[in-house]
């Protein structure tokens, strides 16, 4: 079955405690990307890689590394997690990108950070 | 970056209604795609509609794209409690950016 997974799907954390969300496609897609979503403030997007070694600052990249060392898998790292990061995390990734692909979301990971 | 806004920013309506969703965005786009969330999950992809074409159908939904007046709308026709969800345009930021997601509709179909 086509799909994304995100590890873990809730967590709860304290401040400054590292910590790496996973993700992982079984599509062989070039693009993946990073979201996080916040009441009032919709989606937006932390970090994305259209393939193996790249990756692009998104909208609010601040506070988060990825690494994508494996086209399967692009993690999500928060070296010193901070409470405003608490937040529903996506991880999504596509075939053709943003020009005539479809997104494929994870299930989301819910995040708090204390 | 752009973002397209989506209006309004809830709708609830009966079952078996129509239910209307509209999109702005501001610069030129290259398509334009429609995403369902339900409450807490993962979007799912529901149409992609390119800046050639006027109009797209895929089951019981309609998508128009007005390049002119930068705007899509989106009609779920014969509305159901299942549909009840939000709703987000997407669109390119320019012509070689990432997908920049509008803030979405909420609709609830109340059976």
């Amino acid at each position: 079955e086509a799909q994304v997974t995100q590890n873990p799907r809730y967590l709860i954390t304290v401040t400054g405690k590292k910590l790496t969300v996973t993700c992982s496609q079984n599509m062989n897609h070039e693009y993946m990307s990073w979201y996080r979503q916040d009441p009032g403030l919709g989606l937006r997007q932390i970090y994305y890689s259209m393939n193996v070694e790249v990756t692009d600052k998104g909208d609010v990249p601040e506070g988060y590394k990825v690494s994508r060392k494996e086209k399967r898998n692009f993690p999500l790292i928060l070296e010193s997690p901070s409470p405003n990061q608490t937040s529903l995390y996506f991880c999504a990734s596509s075939f053709q990108g943003q020009f005539g692909g479809e997104l494929f979301f994870g299930e989301g990971s819910r995040l708090t950070v204390l | 970056s752009q973002q397209g806004e989506e209006d309004p920013q809830a709708l609830s309506i009966q079952e078996g209604e129509n239910a209307t969703m509209n999109c702005s965005y501001k610069t030129s786009i290259n398509n334009l795609q429609w995403y369902r969330q339900n409450s807490g999950r993962g979007l799912v992809h529901l149409i992609l509609i390119r800046s050639n074409e006027r109009e797209k159908h895929s089951g019981r939904l309609r998508v128009t794209l007005d390049t002119s007046k930068k705007s899509s709308s989106l009609l779920i026709t014969a509305s159901r409690a299942a549909d009840t969800a939000s709703y987000f345009c997407a669109t390119p930021d320019s012509g070689n950016t990432p997908l920049v997601f509008g803030k979405g509709t909420r609709l609830s179909v109340i059976a």
